[in-house]
């Protein structure tokens, strides 16, 4: 089964500062991984994703996330924060050989201090 | 394309009453998801359809829910009689159909529970 585990619920950055938003996941198969922020009041919006190939993956943002398949990691970083990046985000992994569901983490709400 | 297209909004309603969440998928996706968000459970799923067809409905919390995709343009989620505690924001989502594409997420149905 996949399941993914990030880690702190909270992080809070100055503005200008670097983002690291950290999660884990749970595999029997390599898998799938997604990053998805939420605005509030609005659905999910997909930053980036990771499916095969190069385990750097840049997202919209200037955001990017590195698959490490040592570490179970796929954590969200951005070098500079602004304050339009405060919001929740979300990481999700799927299984590539089942179903198209993901399984979300409980998220990190991100705040940008000025 | 317009997107996941969710109705309404905003719903409030009484105990006891017959609420229909409403789901427009994007044209061309074959798979199409309804989670529910709350402050304490996080991001759940409740049901999800592969061409039309429910995949798996064990998130949905009890038989007072259903779910139903009569064409691939159209999906309900009703819930029957309403509770309290039924009270979240609904989020439906759609996937193409490549193997493990991301899912895209509509604005959702903000659920008041009365």
């Amino acid at each position: 089964a996949q399941s993914v585990t990030q880690l702190g619920s909270h992080v809070s950055v100055s503005e200008g500062a670097l983002v690291l938003l950290r999660c884990n996941y749970s595999s029997s198969v390599p898998p799938y991984l997604f990053w998805y922020v939420q605005y509030p009041n609005q659905g999910l919006q997909l930053l980036l994703k990771y499916t095969t190939g190069a385990t750097l993956v840049k997202g919209i943002n200037g955001f990017e996330a590195e698959f490490k398949k040592s570490e179970t990691s796929f954590h969200l970083t951005k070098p500079s924060a602004h304050m339009s990046d405060a919001a929740e985000y979300f990481c999700a992994v799927s299984d590539p050989g089942g179903a198209n569901n993901l399984f979300f983490g409980t998220g990190t709400r991100l705040t940008v201090i000025p | 394309d317009a997107g996941v297209i969710q109705s309404p909004r905003h719903e409030v309603t009484e105990m006891g009453q017959e609420v229909t969440l409403r789901c427009k998928p994007i044209s061309g996706h074959n798979s199409l998801f309804w989670y529910r968000q709350t402050m304490m459970r996080g991001l759940e799923l409740l049901i999800y359809f592969n061409n039309n067809v429910p995949i798996d409905d064990s998130g949905m919390p009890e038989d007072r829910f259903s779910a139903k995709m009569p064409n691939a343009s159209f999906s309900t989620l009703k819930i029957q009689p309403s509770e309290p505690r039924d009270s979240a924001v609904y989020f439906c989502a759609s996937g193409g159909r490549a193997p493990n594409t991301e899912a895209f997420f509509g604005q959702g149905t903000r659920l008041t529970v009365v």
